[in-house]
């Protein structure tokens, strides 16, 4: 059963780089694209962007400009880069895998991104 | 963009009522909508991909159907562990989800 496990810093200051990854295990990105979403405290969820398995990417156009997914298949992990983040990027940020039908399944646990001077 | 219409934002039901939740795309996305399930402090868990087929593992009261443009969420009898927050997802791209319906105990 495939699991993903995410990890990165917690806490930012405004105009930096925000970088987390999200390692697979018991599975392979083979015939998978792979996505990140966040979710503001207390709001809906927000599709940020996904990366197939040969690493071509496709990103929410309102976030296009700063955010960068990429893969590293030596390390079964996949990561998001967000910059010049902002208050309004405070957010749990969840990885997740991304099936035929543009179902996601399984998701990562998540991870609070707070964005404060 | 296609944008997602989800309604109602919130509603109140007993233990054993019948509900139903829907989702309107502002244009033909065929059959690429899916449902999530929310509890609080959790990651979302799909329940429904494709419109209308259910995830492993998931009980059969829970059923999805699309007429058009609009799809629906039908939870045939809520048991106490479904109370929680519903999403709809269209994953054409770029994927966008519903704003959520809460789905409270009354």
């Amino acid at each position: 059963q495939v699991q993903l496990q995410q990890w990165g810093a917690g806490l930012l200051k405004p105009s930096e780089t925000l970088s987390l990854s999200c390692t697979i295990y018991g599975g392979s990105f083979s015939g998978y694209h792979w996505t990140w979403i966040r979710q503001p405290p207390g709001k809906g969820l927000e599709w940020i962007g996904e990366i197939s398995h040969t690493a071509s990417t496709d990103y929410n156009p309102s976030l296009k400009s700063r955010v960068t997914i990429s893969l590293d298949t030596s390390k079964n992990q996949f990561s998001l880069k967000l910059s010049s983040v902002t208050a309004a990027d405070t957010a749990i940020y969840f990885c997740a895998r991304v099936g035929r039908f543009g179902d996601t399944d399984p998701w990562g646990q998540g991870t609070l991104v707070t964005v404060s001077s | 963009d296609i944008q997602m219409t989800q309604s109602p934002s919130s509603l109140s039901a007993f233990v054993g009522d019948g509900v139903t939740i829907t989702c309107r795309a502002s244009q033909n996305i065929g059959n690429y909508l899916n449902w999530y399930l929310q509890k609080p402090g959790k990651a979302p868990k799909l329940l429904i991909y494709a419109a209308s087929s259910l995830r492993s593992g998931v009980p059969s009261r829970f059923s999805g159907s699309k007429s058009g443009t609009d799809f629906t969420l039908t939870i045939s009898s809520l048991q106490p562990e479904d109370f929680a927050t519903y999403y709809c997802q269209q994953s054409s791209s770029p994927r966008a989800f519903g704003q959520g319906t809460k789905v409270e105990i009354k």
